[in-house]
């Protein structure tokens, strides 16, 4: 079984400041990719970064940078120079084996002008 | 052509109705998925097809069924919903590889509605 915990409901960031929002997971698979959502208020969720299990190098796209600790289980997304544009909700997500994906409950970002 | 494509981005549909929704891809991918959201929740697997076989059913109510009749489409065939079906819905798409990211492209959803 496989188990996402995201544990801020939500964050503010004032514009132009990094953000981290935190992940934390836990599984039993050897082999599994650990991946960052956004999602708007349309509804679309928009993939922004992926983690490898075996990646040595943190994930970098852009604005966004994926903090990986293996040892600590955590899959932190750092976000720098926020953009009135990130305020949305993010979510953490994890795939297994059986290419089965399961998202954690998500973080409410708000970006202040 | 990097879209997942929904139809009907909305339906409002009575508890006696059949309906389906309907999702395409281009993008040569072999797995697809069915989610399902509720408001200020994640999204919540419900079904997987790898080469157009299912290969994963989350236990999912038999008043949904999918259909994957090719590489490109899936259904989602919808038969005596009930209100709290209400939700949005999901489609997805990716890659099937050993060592590969294999990230989901979503569509855009669709709203649906059950009276």
């Amino acid at each position: 079984a496989q188990k996402i915990t995201q544990t801020q409901p939500g964050m503010f960031v004032q514009e132009k400041e990094a953000v981290t929002l935190d992940c934390t997971y836990d599984t039993s698979d050897q082999s599994y990719g650990l991946f960052w959502y956004k999602q708007p208020s349309s509804g679309e969720m928009i993939f922004l970064i992926y983690q490898g299990s075996y990646d040595e190098q943190n994930a970098t796209e852009g604005r966004y940078s994926l903090n990986f600790q293996k040892a600590r289980k955590s899959a932190n997304l750092v976000i720098s120079a926020s953009q009135l544009g990130d305020s949305a909700m993010y979510f953490c997500a994890m795939r297994g084996g059986y290419q089965k994906v399961t998202f954690g409950i998500g973080t409410k970002l708000q970006v202040i002008p | 052509d990097t879209e997942v494509t929904q139809t009907p981005k909305h339906l409002v549909m009575g508890m006696t109705n059949k309906k389906s929704l309907k999702c395409e891809q281009h993008m040569g991918h072999r797995a697809m998925y069915w989610y399902k959201q509720k408001a200020k929740k994640p999204p919540e697997l419900m079904f997987v097809y790898s080469y157009e076989k299912l290969s994963i059913n989350e236990s999912v109510p038999s008043r949904f069924s999918p259909e994957c009749p090719n590489s490109s489409l899936l259904n989602l065939h919808l038969h005596a919903l009930q209100p709290e079906d209400s939700a949005l819905y999901l489609c997805a798409s990716s890659q099937i590889q050993l060592s590969g990211a294999n990230v989901l492209t979503f569509g855009a959803g669709s709203r649906l509605t059950v009276l």
